[in-house]
């Protein structure tokens, strides 16, 4: 079976630092992707980890742990424009991704 | 390029009607996948197409669901007879070729409502 689990909601002041975890359990694995997705439209890629470690990319940042089936979106500067739910998935032994929940993440100035 | 077009954004239905969703990939993308998102729920694989094989159909629910990609470009996905239980957000991607670090690109989605 598989699993990946991340919180349903989180709660951020507009200019904070929030962190979105996810834990996985897949049959394989080749590498863990996060999304952006606002309300009615389609999810956006965000950023792909294929090796342990810290992927930065401007004001996101996405870390993995493959040993411990662990990874992390990191928004800093928050802006009320970020509130959206944050998917993550995995790419497992099918050439396809299989999606978490999703975090609900809102914004409050 | 244009994305990934699906039509009809909204759909509402009643129970035990037929009800059929297309979507258009990137041009040129071989790879096609339905997904779909019940409310509060992940959103879940149903099938995936290259060109107008099934790679892999293991998630579709059951035999009510019946997924097409005649000629390798656009795709349908048909659900007859509509039941309630199938009421969400289905989700059509692409993607050039194999699953790589861009992920797939995703189409805004077809809203499906039974009533």
């Amino acid at each position: 079976g598989q699993n990946i689990d991340q919180p349903t909601e989180m709660t951020a002041t507009e200019g904070a630092i929030v962190q979105i975890n996810c834990t996985y359990q897949t049959s394989g694995f080749n590498g863990l992707f996060w999304y952006q997705q606002h309300a009615g439209e389609a999810p956006t890629f965000l950023s792909y980890n294929v090796l342990d470690g810290l992927e930065e990319k401007g004001r996101f940042s996405s870390f993995l742990s493959r040993s411990k089936g662990y990874s992390y979106l990191l928004l800093k500067e928050l802006q009320m424009k970020d509130s959206a739910s944050y998917l993550c998935a995995v790419w497992g032994n099918n050439n396809d991704m299989r999606f978490g929940a999703g975090t609900r993440l809102t914004v409050k100035p | 390029e244009a994305g990934v077009t699906q039509f009809p954004s909204h759909s509402v239905i009643e129970k035990g009607q037929t009800v059929t969703l297309r979507c258009d990939p990137i041009s040129g993308h071989d790879n096609l996948y339905w997904y779909r998102r019940v409310m509060g729920k992940e959103i879940k694989f149903l099938l995936h197409f290259v060109k107008e094989s099934k790679q892999d159909e293991s998630g579709m629910p059951n035999n009510r669901f019946l997924a097409e990609r005649t000629g390798g470009t656009y795709s349908t996905l048909k659900v007859q007879p509509a039941e309630l239980e199938d009421s969400g957000v289905y989700f059509c991607a692409s993607s050039q070729s194999v699953l790589g670090p861009y992920g797939y690109t995703f189409g805004s989605g077809t809203r499906l409502t039974v009533v």
